[in-house]
């Protein structure tokens, strides 16, 4: 069993859509959650950094941490073309490695 | 956040040659981490490099396959000897302070 599971998508949504991206884990030793986005040609860019579960808000873009459940969530309100991106979840424990995601890709049509 | 830049950004290569990627970042940082993203596949930790210290390599990643430098607090290097078309993906390095990872921009290697 993979340490992090994502679904790869792709995702195609209308501009203004609500956007929801997942990933579910095994290790429930994880404590800090990420988002990356990346675009095509360029590496990833934090988005989000979360500590153990719970919400965090960040504009249009919002963290959710379900340990209970080993399931993250990354909503994005008002979809815009250029969040069109792969979007990649991160975790790690206390110490050391970080474990990713594969990544969802995310097209927002206009 | 730091500002990374990776050189070269793309190579096509010919198998059985080696190929050396510099990370340069714009402040000076402990631990430096060079991953390599395949196609459908999730960023794969190669190693962690300290200044001043041997390279800690992943498992499934060798040291003569992967040498990794480290002259100094903004500067790191990765080789990638003796490739092979396996070998083709991008290769990222990222710095970070504790658990926020920032990345380079990726050079894109296609071995033939």
């Amino acid at each position: 069993q993979k340490e992090v599971e994502q679904d790869p998508g792709p995702l195609s949504v209308p501009e203004g859509a609500i956007v929801s991206l997942n990933c579910t884990y095994s290790n429930s030793a994880f404590q800090y959650f990420m988002w990356y986005r990346q675009y095509s040609r360029k590496g990833p860019e934090l988005l989000m950094y979360t500590y153990s579960s719970g919400n965090k808000e960040d504009g249009r873009f919002t963290a959710q941490v379900d340990k209970s459940s080993k399931y993250i969530s990354l909503f994005i309100r008002d979809s815009q073309p250029s969040d069109s991106a792969t979007y990649l979840c991160a975790m790690s424990g206390s110490v050391g490695q970080f474990y990713f995601g594969t990544g969802t890709s995310l097209t927002v049509i206009p | 956040s730091a500002v990374i830049s990776q050189k070269p950004s793309r190579d096509i290569c010919q198998r059985g040659t080696s190929l050396t990627i510099q990370c340069q970042v714009d402040s000076q940082v402990t631990m430096m981490f060079w991953y390599r993203q395949q196609p459908g596949q999730s960023l794969t930790l190669i190693a962690t490099a300290n200044q001043g210290s041997e390279a800690t390599y992943e498992s499934g990643f060798v040291i003569d396959k992967f040498p990794i430098s480290r002259p100094n607090l903004t500067f790191s290097t990765l080789t990638v000897s003796n490739m092979s078309p396996e070998d083709s993906s991008i290769y990222l390095c990222s710095v970070g302070p504790g658990h926020e990872q920032f990345f380079g921009p990726g050079t894109r290697l296609t071995v033939l």
